[in-house]
């Protein structure tokens, strides 16, 4: 059974660009998760979606937003990028909100 | 105060010992708890997920949950240099709950 997929691997941006993250939940799997890890920090919770519907978001500004397809597959906007965006974005997904499957991660950086 | 805390450590012990991993909380609804290992760079892989108290062994790992003080541990016996890597504890009220996340203990283990 194939796992979560993140793409793109890496992403390189100037200040005050758009990102666009993308992810692919484990088949079967409803909800995703965005986390921001920071380089040697613990996870920070950015957004969960579940069939479709934003369920819950952390405490991080508007320009970070979402959405989940019909397919169940997300995708992670980051818009006005600054220096402190650079960091490890982690999708999870999940068929039920306790048990979450990571994905490899997309590092961006912000230059 | 954090809902779970956890020491960042790093924990450094020599190949072979007994390592000890440990989480407290201070919500008393959580029932689920689960432990995840991260590589450098990597995305978080679940290792071991408890349902309310007692213990769960699974090879060299075992996870205990002491509801009555809040507290959870993570046990690597015989441990290898493989074993190094940021262990973080995670825990939720139940399916429809966020998952809450420890900050993470570094481990090194020493050849």
């Amino acid at each position: 059974e194939a796992g979560v997929t993140q793409s793109p691997t890496h992403l390189i941006k100037t200040r005050g660009q758009q990102a666009t993250l993308r992810c692919s939940p484990i088949s079967g799997h409803t909800s995703v998760y965005w986390y921001q890890q920071a380089l040697g920090l613990g996870l920070q919770f950015l957004l969960w979606y579940d069939e479709g519907e934003e369920r819950n978001r952390g405490n991080f500004p508007p320009r970070f937003s979402g959405r989940q397809f019909p397919n169940y597959s997300s995708e992670l906007n980051v818009n006005a990028l600054e220096l402190e965006d650079s960091a490890l974005y982690l999708c999870a997904s999940s068929i039920q909100a306790v048990e979450q499957f990571f994905g490899p991660g997309t590092r961006l950086t912000v230059l | 105060q954090k809902e779970v805390e956890q020491d960042p450590g790093p924990l450094s012990v020599p190949e072979g010992a007994i390592v000890s991993l440990n989480c407290t909380y201070s919500n008393s609804a959580f029932q689920y708890f689960m432990w995840y290992r991260q590589y450098s760079r990597k995305g978080p892989e679940l290792l071991m997920y408890t349902y309310s108290s007692g213990n769960k062994e699974d090879g060299r790992f075992t996870a205990q949950v002491d509801k009555s003080s809040k507290y959870i541990s993570l046990f690597i016996r015989d441990s290898q240099p493989s074993d190094s890597a940021t262990y973080l504890c995670a825990m939720s009220a139940g399916s429809n709950y966020q998952l809450i996340w420890g900050a993470g203990t570094k481990l090194i283990i020493k050849p």
